[in-house]
């Protein structure tokens, strides 16, 4: 059954350093998101990706965090200075249109020290 | 703004029990509904997609409704089991295409 991967599943980075979060959309998916969770908070929504371009973004993604499409199949999460504030679970979701069943990988776990 | 509650915040039920996790939302102007399964330090599994216009829809021992009007929808299990111990997520789509979910219920299935 296709899957949404995400890698690594476990960052921890120190405070002010650049990280990569990577994923793996299913493959005829075209609408793409990242979501995080702060432990025991909601899950909320950071950013939406359509034909090479951002369709939405929350006021969470400052100009700290950047979506790029590489290649056809990998889809990553940029945070550039991180904080111990970006310290999450960050999920990484796909859907074949928009609105429809989004389906979310595994998260990667980011920590901050 | 849009706002997802969901309703107990932890429910502990004997094996076997049918139940039923709540979930509210304060704009009724929505796309469709989700509901999500989280094993703990896990992503999440989707379960069920209401869309707008239907008023349920079943998988296996899971059945979803949904009530725009009222701004509810509701998530029933049943014969539930041990495996069944998640928290489950609600998230309602709104206009603009994006999740907004609800806190979760902790659901715990004793033996």
């Amino acid at each position: 059954e296709p899957e949404v991967t995400q890698t690594p599943s476990h960052q921890v980075t120190q405070m002010g350093q650049e990280v990569i979060l990577r994923c793996v959309p299913i493959s005829n998916h075209l609408y793409f998101y990242w979501y995080r969770q702060i432990l025991g908070q909601k899950v909320e929504f950071l950013v939406s990706f359509y034909n090479n371009e951002i369709s939405e973004k929350s006021e969470i993604f400052d100009d700290q965090f950047s979506v790029e499409r590489p290649d056809g199949s990998n889809f990553t999460l940029k945070i550039r200075s991180t904080k111990l504030e970006d310290s999450a679970m960050y999920f990484c979701a796909s859907s074949n249109n928009w609105g429809t069943e989004a389906f979310f990988g595994q998260g990667t776990r980011l920590t901050v020290v | 703004k849009q706002e997802v509650t969901q309703i107990p915040a932890a429910l502990s039920v004997p094996e076997g029990e049918n139940l039923v996790l709540n979930c509210s939302f304060t704009d009724s102007a929505i796309y469709n509904l989700q509901w999500f399964r989280q094993d703990p330090g896990k992503g999440l599994t989707s379960l069920l997609l209401i869309q707008s216009s239907q008023r349920e829809q079943t998988s296996g021992r899971l059945n979803a409704s949904l009530d725009k009007s009222s701004g509810r929808s509701t998530l029933y299990i049943a014969a539930s089991q041990p495996g069944d111990s998640a928290t489950y997520l609600c998230a309602v789509y709104n206009q603009g295409g994006k999740l907004i979910f609800g806190q979760g219920t902790e659901l715990s299935v004793k033996p």
